[in-house]
């Protein structure tokens, strides 16, 4: 059964420039978040799509912004990069089953793209 | 104040000993609480999960919960080497169950043999 996979796991931008993370969630999820993890802080959730719509956003900026393919798979994507996005990406997937502690809602995380801005 | 605080640690412990993790809240409103284990260059990966207050005990793990102090803890007995990561603690409130978890910064565990 495959995990959360995300490509590329590393990758060197200037800043300035754009850049495209992808993620496959795990086999059955149909709902993919992202979160970003600078070095020694906790993950900050960006977005999380579903049904191929943005569903929540977290605090980020509008140079931040995402898509959910047909097949539940989802890209982020980062315009204008500042040297401050440099960080740890993370999609995680889960099941959109409803609410409730019946619910664990327990997000898969994949290994994550590690991208530096210089 | 941050929403989600925890003591970044290092903690370091000799094998087999008893460790305590802790991280205290501000927001009132969250109900679901977990707890994720953090490898070097891994994604996090869940080891608990509590809803509301109370006690869950998983094998050498035990999370609890005091809503009334905002206050949540992870126990782990007889640690092992293997334990050595970072542990975040994440929460959520009924609104964005399943969407936008809170998590701490993270305490970073090392179990010394």
């Amino acid at each position: 059964d495959a995990g959360v996979t995300q490509s590329p796991t590393h990758l060197i931008k200037t800043r300035g420039q754009q850049v495209t993370l992808r993620c496959s969630p795990k086999s059955g999820h149909d709902t993919v978040s992202w979160y970003q993890q600078a070095l020694g802080q906790g993950p900050q959730f960006i977005f999380q799509y579903y049904e191929e719509e943005e569903r929540q956003r977290g605090n980020f900026p509008d140079r931040f912004s995402g898509h959910q393919f047909p097949n539940y798979s989802s890209e982020l994507n980062v315009n204008a990069l500042l040297l401050g996005d440099s960080a740890l990406y993370l999609c995680a997937s889960s099941l959109a089953t409803g609410t409730g502690p019946a619910n664990t809602g327990e997000l898969f995380f994949g290994e994550g793209s590690r991208l530096t801005v210089l | 104040q941050k929403e989600v605080e925890q003591d970044p640690g290092p903690l370091s412990v000799p094998e087999g000993a008893i460790v305590s993790l802790n991280c205290t809240y501000s927001n009132s409103a969250f109900q679901y609480f977990m707890w994720y284990r953090q490898y070097s260059r891994k994604g996090p990966e869940l080891l608990m999960y509590t809803y509301s207050s109370g006690n869950k005990e998983d094998g050498r793990f035990t999370a609890q919960v005091d809503k009334s102090s905002k206050y949540i803890s992870l126990f782990i007995r007889d640690s092992q080497p293997s334990d050595s990561a970072t542990y975040l603690c994440a929460m959520s409130a009924p609104e964005n169950y399943g969407q936008n978890f809170v998590f701490g910064p993270g305490t970073r565990l090392s179990v010394l043999p």
